[in-house]
């Protein structure tokens, strides 16, 4: 059964505009992992964070992970319109063989 | 050239035909993938291969097949397709030796409509 849910499934926002998004996971987990899916097209990693960190960056990105709640959330920064695709977030239980679990993602549009 | 790539592109097909949708990486991982996406549903896994000789079912196997031909060909098959396998289908690899976590290269996807 799918893993993440992601929040919200669709964020409309300005150039400039900070963009959240916030995901949900159920099992024990070693990792979480954001991918980003341009209309149509396959998935692109992003950032992975363990499940002994709490926050980490990348470029205009930062992802934190909450264990306790089961929960992470990926902030892009100063959004761009070539920032408008798919965000999902994935997850490998520990018990699958580490295949990860996808939510059902977050569409995010990025207006001029 | 791609890493991974995949073959055909996109395909229409007819209820009851059988199709081969195929997968290959030049990276070299040990690990390959077959999802498919459906609009609303996210991505779920079908058959995941750790080696050529280790194949194991997803979430939603049933209806499909796989064969892990070399390290870097992995294809999954329809035996008799019907519409509602009409989707969106992605390959994946990984390399989870040296603790990389298991992050996942797609391949673009081919296009399946079964008519």
């Amino acid at each position: 059964s799918q893993q993440g849910e992601e929040d919200p499934q669709a964020l409309s926002i300005q150039e400039g505009e900070n963009a959240t998004m916030n995901c949900s996971y159920k099992t024990s987990i070693n990792n979480l992992q954001w991918y980003r899916q341009n209309s149509g097209r396959g998935l692109v990693h992003l950032i992975l964070i363990r499940s002994n960190e709490r926050e980490k960056h990348s470029g205009r990105l930062r992802v934190t992970l909450d264990t306790s709640k089961k929960s992470s959330s990926l902030l892009i920064t100063a959004s761009r319109a070539a920032d408008t695709a798919s965000y999902f977030c994935a997850t490998p239980p520990m018990d699958s063989g580490y295949a990860l679990n996808f939510g059902k993602g977050t569409s995010l549009l990025v207006t001029p | 050239d791609a890493d991974v790539t995949q073959t055909p592109r996109n395909r229409i097909t007819k209820t009851g035909k059988r199709i081969m949708l195929e997968c290959s990486q030049t990276k070299g991982h040990d690990r390959m993938y077959w999802y498919r996406q459906d609009p609303g549903l996210g991505l779920r896994l079908i058959y995941y291969s750790f080696d050529v000789k280790d194949i194991n079912k997803g979430e939603i196997s049933d209806g499909y097949s796989v064969s892990r031909q070399a390290q870097a060909k992995f294809s999954l098959s329809l035996e008799s397709a019907i519409p509602n396998q009409t989707a969106l289908y992605f390959c994946a690899t990984s390399d989870f030796r040296g603790g990389k976590g298991n992050i996942q290269y797609f391949g673009a996807g081919t296009r399946l409509s079964v008519l």
